[in-house]
């Protein structure tokens, strides 16, 4: 079974850089697409990116997305961060045994 | 645009059973796979379920394998859970979504969820 590693907070400054890890501890993330979810309390999650660099339509380019294998993680980046991005990330993905996979979440805390 | 609109949550006795649906609108639903997904209080997101569109395709997630149900009714646009013998775990808010149509794809739309309360 695979499983799907994201630190569980991480917080900066309005303007500053964010980047949220999720790591694939079987060591195989390059094994399908990694997705990216925007969750703020009260409402539904959103997809910010999808297979693991594109932005849906709506979705500012200060969100982008990226896959390292040698590291077996994948990495949501969110530039000139903004109030309106606190929030909660999940990164997703898919295995043949495991099906659909969640990480854990990271919660986004602008200062 | 794409609509889900969830019903049936409520506060429900442990070992009861409880039957969620979700309203589809804005798109062709009989072409899409379609997903439950759950968030427990303090906790993240879990996929619970999937179907195929057409419904001849059915996985669960392990932590509901065996008492749960999911099913489709593609004349009504309509997706179905049902949940058996249910435990204070089972606690969450209960997301319809749905799939882009291959395995590894995303869940492009949601619903806005139905609050599902386990307690004695």
């Amino acid at each position: 079974n695979f499983m799907l590693t994201q630190p569980h907070s991480v917080s900066e400054s309005p303007g500053k850089t964010v980047t949220i890890s999720c790591t694939d501890r079987s060591g195989n993330i390059a094994r399908n697409y990694v997705h990216w979810y925007q969750q703020r309390p009260g409402s539904a999650p959103t997809t910010v990116i999808y297979e693991n660099n594109k932005r849906p339509s709506g979705v500012p380019d200060r969100f982008s997305g990226s896959v390292d294998s040698p590291s077996n993680s994948a990495s949501l980046t969110i530039s000139g961060l903004q109030t309106d991005d606190e929030a909660d990330y999940y990164c997703q993905s898919y295995g043949s045994s495991t099906f659909w996979v969640f990480g854990g979440g990271t919660k986004v805390t602008v200062l | 645009q794409a609509q889900l609109v969830e019903s049936g949550g409520g506060v429900v006795q442990p070992g009861t059973s409880l039957r969620l649906s979700c309203a589809a609108s804005g798109f062709t639903f009989s072409t899409y796979g379609m997903f439950w997904v759950r968030r427990a209080p303090g906790k993240g997101l879990e996929w619970v379920a999937f179907i195929s569109s057409d419904g001849n395709y059915k996985y669960y997630g392990d932590s509901v394998k065996g008492r749960i149900t999911i099913s489709r009714d593609n004349s009504e646009n309509t997706l179905n859970v049902q949940v058996n013998r249910l435990r204070t775990e089972d606690t969450a808010v209960y997301f319809c979504a749905r799939g882009k149509g291959y395995s590894g794809s995303d869940f492009d739309a949601w619903g806005q969820g139905t609050l599902v309360t386990v307690s004695a």
